[in-house]
């Protein structure tokens, strides 16, 4: 019920190209759902998160793509570059700032130049 | 946002010995989490940080272990207390903010030899 999937668990894309990255959830309750970005050696750092209210959001050139019936979101990386090689996590949970949050298991992004 | 600092940000520790994690953050937050994350893997939980109350435990983990302290809204200590190789990871301190984002510190990476 906790469950958060991630997939693919690695991913290479040239330069340029546009990664995917999916996770699906399991519990309704869940209306928060945040990814994050994580290069060696460094912390998790917040990249862009969605509420349920809303299909899809942009920020740069990261895009959310949320589908509340099928209980999946997803992330777009347009454009991608290099420096964009990193490990992504997803994550969901209650939006209410006092409960934890269920993360997938990261997915390894490598942009080739 | 919130600014993290947490120390050490890395250090090698003898079998048996026991070492402090230090987490500041810049602001009054919610929530503090302490987390672990072993090298190529996803973040796993060890405990909610409660304020001037005992921490509350994910299960495999335990208060003897990992002692836990949160004296303020503002500050939070993790204990990893007679350790074995096998503790050797990476500890996140983490905080919520009242808006439901979640932040996480560099980390500590802990070698055990």
């Amino acid at each position: 019920q906790q469950q958060v999937k991630q997939s693919p668990q690695s991913l290479i894309v040239q330069k340029g190209g546009i990664p995917i990255i999916n996770c699906a959830y399991e519990n309704t309750a869940f209306d928060y759902f945040p990814w994050y970005q994580q290069f060696p050696g460094k912390g998790p750092a917040l990249l862009i998160a969605i509420r349920p209210d809303v299909s899809e959001k942009k920020e740069g050139r990261f895009t959310i793509s949320f589908n509340k019936s099928a209980k999946q979101f997803s992330l777009h990386i347009m454009d991608s570059q290099p420096g964009d090689s990193a490990t992504y996590f997803c994550a969901a949970s209650m939006s209410n700032g006092y409960s934890t949050l269920t993360f997938g298991k990261g997915t390894m992004l490598l942009v080739s130049p | 946002s919130a600014v993290i600092s947490q120390k050490p940000s890395r250090d090698i520790c003898q079998r048996g010995t026991s070492l402090t994690i230090q987490c500041q953050v810049d602001s009054q937050v919610t929530m503090m989490f302490w987390y672990r994350q072993q090298p190529g893997q996803s973040l796993t939980l060890i405990a909610t940080a409660n304020q001037g109350s005992e921490a509350t435990y994910e299960s495999g983990f335990v208060i003897d272990k990992f002692p836990i302290s949160r004296p303020n809204l503002t500050f939070s200590t993790l204990t990893v207390s007679n350790m074995s190789p096998e503790d050797s990871s990476i500890y996140l301190c983490s905080v919520r903010l009242y808006t439901g984002e979640l932040f996480f510190g560099e980390g500590s990476r802990l070698t055990v030899l």
